[in-house]
């Protein structure tokens, strides 16, 4: 069936460092890449969503890519601070969603 | 808006009881949406109503789960009866648009724990 992988499950930066979180799918009627932050105890929340139209979209310090033929896209945090430490969920819509496991980004001050 | 909401926040209950979970969705989203949250298995689809018709419940786990949208204001999640392996976090989310191409807003959840 459908499936998104992500990686890494775990991941850990100093304070002002980059992040990078890359996610893989398998349905190619998949065209709507969603990414969303979820706080310890708090509902997942968008921060940026990308179309299979268009190959980069940035917004300030977040921007994803989406490679559709190779059919992987990534969440590139520049910068970070304390309070981006949370889990990061990929996900690709199209005929449904399906989300991956997650990555826990943990930002060391 | 107040976004959507859920009720209760946290629900502790006995193995064979019934449980019902409530959403209110967003003012005017055509698309609501019911998710399971646990350690071992993420975010998983349990299902999905477009304009309160059920379009795919292929995400129930089994037919203890069902789900209702009696109109485009409520829905309903209920689990009879409930089992220990039921206990994870329920979030109903809504999206503006039909379809899964949407952003999704999700409600605080409800955090189910069965003993």
């Amino acid at each position: 069936g459908e499936n998104v992988e992500q990686h890494p499950s775990t991941l850990s930066v100093q304070e002002g460092d980059s992040a990078v979180i890359k996610c893989t799918y398998s349905d190619s009627a998949s065209n709507y890449f969603p990414w969303y932050k979820q706080e310890l105890g708090k509902r997942p929340q968008l921060i940026i969503d990308i179309r299979s139209n268009v190959g980069e979209k940035k917004d300030q310090r977040i921007a994803v890519t989406l490679n559709k033929t190779a059919k992987h896209f990534s969440l590139h945090i520049t910068e970070t601070q304390p309070e981006d430490s949370a889990v990061y969920f990929c996900a690709a819509g199209g005929f449904k969603t399906i989300f991956g496991a997650g990555t826990r980004l943990f930002v060391k001050a | 808006d107040a976004g959507v909401i859920q009720s209760p926040r946290h629900e502790v209950t006995e193995m064979g009881q019934e449980v019902t979970l409530r959403c209110k969705p967003i003012s005017g989203h055509n698309s609501l949406f019911w998710y399971r949250q646990t350690m071992m298995r993420g975010l998983e689809l349990l299902i999905y109503f477009n304009n309160n018709v059920p379009i795919d419940d292929s995400g129930m786990p089994e037919d203890r789960f069902s789900a209702k949208m009696p109109n485009a204001s409520f829905s309903t999640l209920k689990i009879q009866p409930s089992e220990p392996r039921d206990s994870a976090v329920y979030f109903c989310a809504s999206g503006p648009t039909g379809g899964y191409e949407t952003e999704a807003f999700f409600g605080q959840g409800t955090r189910l724990t069965v003993v």
